[in-house]
């Protein structure tokens, strides 16, 4: 069955400081791989996906991930984190043959200004 | 305006009392599914709907039932509360299974159940 980990539980930064969140997901076959955000009190929304071709993939307010086909990974980045980027962040992998879609359970990141 | 409609937002209710939590998506999607969403557990799926009167187990559906009459609707029926109930649920839809293609999952805004 295919799972997804994130290693990071919690993590806190400081406004400007970089962000690297990490996942890992475990299935050999062909993925589609998504990060959602979920700020506090609201519902999950799409920040990035990757289907296919360019495995760096650029989202909204300034995040992109890379897809590393070999490690199994799919780690979200910023450069320079702000205040707002407070927030739950989960990774998710959909694998086209059993087209479920299974999340992590999450990154919790606080932003101190 | 595209949206997943979930009511209510907030319910807290006692062991046993059946109760419903809706959905409604206006986007005319395919699939819609449930989540479950507990601290540490992230969202664990309890059941999805591929079309009309096509419904099929999550990962965690024991204790509850959904339906699928129409397309736009489908609710989540719990007959008999238990406190391991008590959690923040989503309902999610997308044009394919999920999310796959162009079509990302959209979620509703969630209702948070409390069972005494």
């Amino acid at each position: 069955a295919q799972s997804v980990s994130q290693h990071n539980h919690h993590v806190i930064l400081s406004e400007a400081a970089s962000l690297e969140l990490g996942c890992n997901y475990s299935y050999g076959g062909t993925v589609n791989l998504f990060w959602y955000v979920q700020y506090p009190g609201q519902h999950l929304q799409l920040l990035l996906k990757y289907f296919s071709g360019d495995p760096l993939v650029k989202g909204i307010k300034g995040f992109e991930a890379e897809f590393i086909k070999s490690k199994f990974s799919f780690n979200l980045r910023k450069p320079s984190v702000q205040w707002s980027d407070t927030a739950e962040y989960f990774c998710a992998v959909r694998s086209t043959g059993f087209q479920k879609l299974v999340f992590g359970t999450g990154t919790r990141l606080l932003v101190s200004p | 305006e595209a949206q997943v409609t979930q009511n209510p937002r907030y319910l807290i209710t006692v062991t046993g009392k059946k109760l419903t939590v809706t959905c409604s998506q206006n986007m005319n999607h395919e699939y819609m599914s449930w989540y479950r969403q507990d601290p540490g557990l992230g969202l664990r799926q309890i059941y999805y709907s591929m079309n009309v009167e096509v419904t099929d187990k999550g990962d965690v559906p024991e204790g509850y039932k959904v339906s699928r009459k129409e397309k736009r609707n489908f609710p989540l029926i719990l007959e008999s509360p238990s406190p391991n109930q008590t959690s923040l649920y989503f309902c999610a839809s997308s044009q394919k299974p999920g999310g796959g293609g162009n079509s990302p999952l959209h979620f509703g805004n969630g209702t948070r159940l409390t069972v005494t």
